[in-house]
């Protein structure tokens, strides 16, 4: 299976500044009807998930625009502009390329 | 307003069966494609399954031959039966709805254990 690795673990993050977060898969993303299914997800404390980013870059609706996201292929970034205290959760990248759909295992955002 | 609630999990031994249900209003179960995604304690996030709006289904592997998808139209629920249970099945179970926006339920706990 098509593996999702992140990184960092753990981000600890000061209020106000600025994070970011990788999410490399161990192969291409890109679909054959050219998209790259790429997701960002936002897990806070004792809530769902919740999807902040589709294809790579697209926002969902309601989310911030402090989230943003980037990459290609293989190699995929979760940027947060200024950390705010709501911020605080665990962040998985999902691909919904290939069969079976895969997460990241997580990266922990919480402030210093 | 969508809302998607998940029942049906509970304590089950290792080898037994349960299933899953989610009641959802507001998205139709049926024109829409709907997963299942759970998350052992303390553990990150998995998907299980999903059923497309024509009726195709897809699984992890780690659940494949002993999970089924499917839905009811009439009573748009989506379901999930769940056999051979085993102690790694130990999860909350997520129902998720995709309508553009992707939705998700609160969760149902499964504990599998002797």
């Amino acid at each position: 299976d098509l593996v999702m690795t992140q990184s960092p673990l753990s981000l600890p993050v000061t209020l106000g500044q600025p994070a970011s977060i990788s999410c490399r898969s161990s192969q291409s993303l890109v679909h054959s009807d050219g998209n790259t299914y790429l997701n960002w997800f936002q897990q806070r404390p004792g809530q769902s998930p919740r999807r902040l980013i589709y294809k790579v870059s697209n926002r969902d609706s309601g989310v911030p625009d402090r989230f943003s996201g980037s990459g290609s292929g293989t190699d995929f970034t979760l940027k947060i502009s200024r950390v705010e205290a709501e911020d605080v959760g665990i962040y998985y990248c999902m691909q919904n390329t290939h069969w079976p759909l895969t997460f990241g295992g997580g990266t922990k955002v919480e402030i210093k | 307003e969508v809302q998607l609630v998940e029942s049906g999990g509970g304590l089950v031994q290792p080898g037994g069966s349960l299933r899953l249900s989610c009641a959802a209003s507001g998205i139709t179960v049926s024109i829409n494609y709907m997963s299942w995604v759970r998350q052992a304690p303390g553990k990150g996030l998995e998907w299980v399954s999903l059923i497309y709006s024509g009726g195709s289904t897809h699984y992890a592997d780690s659940v494949k031959g002993r999970f089924t998808i499917s839905r009811d139209n009439s009573k748009n629920t989506l379901f999930l039966q769940m056999s051979s249970l085993r102690v790694e099945d130990t999860a909350v179970y997520y129902c998720v709805g995709a309508s553009g926006y992707l939705y998700w339920g609160q969760g149902t706990l499964v504990t599998v254990s002797s």
